[in-house]
């Protein structure tokens, strides 16, 4: 698949669980974001990494943890969850952090139990 | 830090009526807008953008225009089709500071096209 894929699609975990999700981008792109998005609400940016550099972190809860290995991966490591963390968590690229077209991934719906 | 409204949260048109969704924003320092568009069970995609340099850009049956004075910013659709029916984000940025490129997202505009 080309663009952004992300793994898993669906996710069912508990609140003692630990996952990760994992974004790949095929677009030799230097910017990835992680989003939440909830019914009702904004898409809401958690982290942006530029060239696999943490450049933003907005007051997001430590029990989600960003890790960027490379400027093409880039992941969500979950621990001790809450109800309320179920969402959408979409993936996005862009060129460089600016005035670039951002493209999504398809997203991980993710469901606390 | 940036805030921006979108109205309406809904919306219902007829196949072939227009349809505008308006955006405000609150930091006049913002000058770049996208829309993006998400249909059902898809992810977002890029339809439109302008710039603070511009006050209307056009690309066939979609057009955004901007009014920097009143900080608004407005998505039209003409001559809608029912595969135009999905949630349509407004979003603003700017190209300096220490949020550069952050994109602030309305709350969305389901846009239902009847045939």
């Amino acid at each position: 698949e080309t663009g952004v894929t992300q793994t898993p699609r669906h996710l069912v975990m508990g609140m003692t669980n630990k996952k990760s999700l994992k974004c790949e981008q095929h677009l030799g792109h230097n910017a990835m974001y992680w989003y939440k998005q909830s019914a009702k609400k904004p898409l809401e940016l958690m982290f942006v990494y530029s060239l696999e550099e943490r450049v933003e972190n907005n007051s997001v809860p430590s029990r989600f943890s960003p890790e960027c290995p490379n400027s093409s991966h880039l992941f969500l490591h979950l621990h001790t969850l809450q109800p309320e963390d179920s969402a959408l968590y979409l993936c996005a690229s862009s060129q460089d952090q600016g005035f670039y077209e951002q493209y999504f991934g398809p997203g991980t719906r993710l469901t606390v139990t | 830090g940036e805030n921006v409204e979108q109205h309406p949260s809904t919306l219902s048109v007829q196949e072939g009526d227009s349809a505008v969704i308006k955006c405000t924003y609150s930091d006049s320092a913002s000058n770049y807008f996208p829309w993006y568009k998400q249909e059902l069970g898809k992810r977002p995609q890029l339809i439109i953008d302008i710039r603070s340099n511009v006050g209307e850009k056009k690309d066939q049956r979609i057009a955004v225009t901007l009014n920097k004075t009143a900080k608004h910013f407005s998505l039209h659709i003409t001559e809608t089709q029912p595969e135009d029916s999905a949630v349509y984000f407004c979003a603003a940025s700017k190209n300096r500071g220490s949020t550069l490129g952050r994109l602030y997202f309305g709350r969305g505009t389901q846009l239902t096209v009847w045939p």
